[in-house]
């Protein structure tokens, strides 16, 4: 297992576009988190999912955002119509309900024109 | 609302010299997390930290919690210029009704350790 992965990498859209980020956890971590990290602060919690189920939004998260996890696996972050202020890292992180300890992802730099 | 202060957010230092960053947080948590960021990179994981009085050493780095007091402590002994990145620590939040959690970040320091 080569850790937690998220694709892409960077990414860079005009205002008013959709974007769509994935996410892929440690295979046996039933435990999956969106943070959201802006320049000089601190990761921020979106949304957190336990298998397939959402089970935790953040006020942060607007209805433009959306997640899914459909499997249980693998997870997906949309922002549909996108605004400079979205402009951040997206940080995804996985995890075992019985450990704890939270494995963070190389994120997605999102840059919004 | 759990809130988390790190202190100082800015630190720089010379090589060989101690010091110390703390964290601060506003309410009941038994576990707490310290995070490495170098610059456009993710989270490395250095420490957790379980349980009161809970004490773990890597390298030249020691980090320490007080759960009574809401107190952790990232002490650097003899630092050196690798250390040069930013450190996060992040405070343990359940989240009673999903029986989930989530970590609370503090801003971050952002240490510089000059030749």
């Amino acid at each position: 297992d080569t850790g937690v992965s998220q694709d892409p990498r960077h990414k860079i859209t005009k205002r008013g576009q959709n974007v769509t980020f994935r996410c892929d956890p440690i295979s046996e971590h039933n435990r999956l988190y969106w943070y959201r990290q802006t320049l000089g602060q601190g990761p921020e919690f979106l949304t957190y999912f336990q298998n397939e189920a959402q089970l935790e939004k953040s006020r942060l998260l607007s209805d433009r955002f959306s997640a899914e996890r459909p499997k249980g696996s693998f997870s997906t972050l949309e922002i549909q119509r996108t605004e400079q202020g979205d402009s951040a890292m997206y940080l995804c992180a996985s995890s075992l309900a019985e450990l704890g300890d939270y494995t963070f992802g190389s994120g997605t730099r999102l840059t919004v024109v | 609302e759990l809130k988390v202060e790190q202190n100082p957010l800015f630190l720089s230092m010379q090589e060989g010299k101690n010091y110390t960053i703390y964290c601060n947080y506003s309410t009941t948590s038994d576990r707490l997390y310290w995070y490495r960021q170098d610059p456009g990179k993710s989270l490395e994981s250095l420490f957790v930290l379980l349980s009161n009085g809970a004490v773990k050493q890597e390298g030249r780095l020691m980090a320490s919690l007080d759960t009574k007091a809401r107190l952790s402590t990232l002490h650097i002994t003899a630092a050196v210029h690798d250390l040069s990145a930013t450190y996060f620590c992040a405070v343990y939040n359940p989240i009673e009704e999903t029986s989930g959690s989530r970590l609370t970040f503090g801003e971050g320091t952002q240490l510089t350790v000059n030749p």
